[in-house]
């Protein structure tokens, strides 16, 4: 049981140059998201997953695409990467059991995105 | 304004130390409460959720003021194992989105 595996752990992009993070999960659950960390920034949400086939947009989603491509995997686009890209972005995944509840999210390692 | 805010510190303590953090939330609707651990370079790990009545588990107690909008993290008797930073989290049912505070950095100094 790996949790949650993120893939690659760190990048070098230049300016305009596209890319896809990936992010899988084996824990069956429904709800995914995509996360960048900044420093003073705290985590905040780029896109998020509440179950297949659905995605929504959270705080920072400007520059970004997403694509829940089934239950296990939820993967991140730069379509065009820009210095105000470069970042720590980390992939998570809960399980809430009902509309009214929430549980933990379970992080992935992390990616270290670098945009020259 | 930010949903979550937390004071960054740092807090520097010696082993021993009690120390606490408080953490602030803007939206009453708010329906679930957490305390992350994180450490250097590494990914944010549930410490506890944070119940209405408060709970507690070991030397960490957390504690929810609902009427007041904040959340509180007391670490007894530390350790220098619990140097890290320690992120406060709300979920608001909107779509299940989760809200992070900016952390608050503990060192612990033997």
């Amino acid at each position: 049981n790996a949790g949650v595996t993120q893939t690659p752990k760190f990048q070098v992009l230049k300016t305009g140059q596209s890319m896809t993070l990936q992010c899988a999960q084996d824990m069956n659950h429904n709800s995914m998201y995509w996360y960048r960390q900044d420093p003073g920034m705290g985590l905040r949400l780029i896109y998020y997953s509440a179950s297949e086939g659905t995605t929504d947009k959270g705080e920072v989603p400007n520059g970004y695409n997403v694509s829940r491509l089934n239950k296990r995997e939820f993967s991140l686009r730069l379509e065009s990467a820009a210095p105000s890209q470069t970042s720590v972005y980390f992939c998570a995944s809960s399980d809430p059991r009902d509309t009214y509840s929430s549980y933990e999210q379970y992080f992935g390692p992390g990616t270290r995105l670098t945009v020259t | 304004r930010k949903e979550v805010e937390q004071d960054p510190g740092p807090f520097n303590v010696p082993e021993g130390a009690t120390v606490a953090f408080n953490c602030t939330y803007s939206n009453s609707a708010s329906q679930s409460f957490f305390w992350y651990r994180q450490d250097c370079r590494k990914e944010p790990k549930l410490l506890m959720s944070v119940y209405s009545s408060g709970n507690e588990d070991g030397r960490f107690t957390a504690q929810l003021n609902r009427a007041s909008q904040y959340i509180s993290l007391l670490i007894r008797d530390s350790k220098l194992s619990d140097s890290a930073t320690y992120l406060c989290v709300v979920n608001i049912y909107t779509g299940n989105q989760f809200y992070f505070g900016t952390g608050t950095s503990l060192t612990v100094i033997p």
